[in-house]
Order: structure tokens, then C-alpha cells, then sequence
């Protein structure tokens, strides 16, 4: 099992441009996160899906769109890119349900925004 | 509004000593309280867990020390090994609001312990 892959790794965007990260799991998971990660900030939740068609904001939501249209994908897409979106952004995923359940992350994309 | 505070932001600690990390948590509604360890380049992974029906969790050289009156609990990395660079995130969850398992971090911890 690959566990949860996110394509691409590494990318260089130019402001107001846009792109799509993609995060796929192979652990038939329920739910699926996107983080993002910032010296001193910790992981922040940008997006979340707890189901397939489902998706919810998280803690920092504003400039970016998500989609979860099958199971075992979850889209992060940036519309118009800004400097501040420079980070590093993880996927994660994990089973779900009624107990507590270990979040599965990613390698992780890294993305500036010049 | 950061809802879990972590502590030191980066520690250095000689090979053989005790790595002790904090976090303080403001929501009394938490009650699921991970640690996760991030190696550079790497995602993170859970490396232990506490719920706060416990004082104390050990796993191996891993101990959570929890504290719930005063809200605090915290890392502590026996016999420290060099392979234990990383970064460090506590978390916590709150289950019954939404059962969306989603978790807050703290701010992280790079730990680099010395040969």
C-alpha cells in the first residue's frame, strides 16, 4: 500500500496564478484533511471531507477550493495565488467514525508563491 | 485564536538525557490528546496518544504525562537518541461536537539531540 500520496511535491507558482494539488489515499479512508504547515504556526486545518461529496471549511479556509468527488481523492485547488500561500501543504486521512482515529499525512507539496 | 500552546519552540538535549515537552490547552471539551513526530522532508506520523480518563502514558521510551486541572500535558523522551531529531506537534481533538476528527496542533518542537 502507497498510504496517502500527494502529486505534485514540489512547485513554483507566479501571483494570480493557479493550480490543483492532489491527494489520493489507498486505505479506503473516510475522512481527509489539508494542512498547512508555517515556521511557528504549526499544521493549520484549510480544508476537511468526511465523506465522498462532502467537504467543510477549516481553520484557515480563505483562497483555496476543494472537491472530493471520489473516495479515495481530495483536491486542494489555489484560484488566484498569493505570496501568502508560500508553505508547505499536507494531506492527511484517516478512517473515521465514532472513536478516535490516527490522522495517515503525506509527503507534503511545497509551494512558492513568487 | 491558538487553542493549544506548545513549548519550547526548538530544545537541544544531550544523547542519553530526558526531552521534556509541553503543551497547554484552553477548550476543557478536548479529550483526545496526540503526539506527532515529523521527520525533515517528511510528513508527520502519530507517535503516541492520550485520552483524559489517564495521568500517564508510556510507550517504550515515550512517556504523555496529562494533567487535566491544570489543562497541560506533556512529551517526555527517555534515554534520547539522536535518531530522535524531529519535530514535535501535541494536539488535541474534541469529539462530540462534530465527529469530523479534526485535530488542533500546537506550534511544534524541534527537538536535535546531540552524540
Amino acid at each position: 500500500n502507497a498510504g496517502v500520496t500527494q502529486t505534485p511535491k514540489f512547485r513554483v507558482l507566479k501571483t494570480g496564478q493557479s493550480m490543483t494539488l492532489l491527494c489520493a489515499q489507498d486505505m479506503n479512508h473516510e475522512y481527509m484533511y489539508w494542512y498547512r504547515q508555517d515556521p511557528g504556526m504549526g499544521l493549520r486545518l484549510i480544508h476537511y471531507s468526511v465523506g465522498e461529496g462532502t467537504t467543510a471549511k477549516g481553520e484557515v479556509p480563505d483562497g483555496y477550493n476543494v472537491s472530493r468527488l471520489k473516495k479515495q481523492n481530495f483536491l486542494l485547488g489555489l484560484e488566484s495565488a498569493a505570496p501568502s500561500q508560500t508553505s508547505v501543504y499536507f494531506c492527511a486521512s484517516s478512517s473515521g467514525g465514532r472513536k478516535y482515529n490516527e490522522q495517515f499525512f503525506g509527503p507534503g507539496t511545497r509551494l512558492t508563491v513568487l | 485564536q491558538q487553542q493549544v500552546k506548545q513549548s519550547p519552540q526548538s530544545l537541544i538535549v544531550q544523547k542519553g538525557g530526558i526531552s521534556i515537552i509541553n503543551c497547554a490547552y484552553e477548550n476543557t471539551a478536548f479529550d483526545y490528546f496526540p503526539w506527532y513526530q515529523q521527520f525533515p522532508g517528511k510528513g508527520p506520523a502519530l507517535l503516541i496518544a492520550i485520552r483524559p480518563d489517564v495521568s500517564e502514558k508510556k510507550e517504550g521510551r515515550f512517556t504523555i504525562s496529562f494533567n487535566k486541572s491544570a489543562k497541560q500535558f506533556s512529551l517526555h523522551i527517555m534515554d534520547s537518541q539522536p535518531g530522535d531529531s524531529a519535530t514535535y506537534f501535541c494536539a488535541a481533538s474534541e469529539r462530540h461536537v462534530s465527529n469530523t476528527g479534526k485535530l488542533i496542533f500546537g506550534q511544534g518542537t524541534t527537538l536535535q539531540v546531540k552524540p
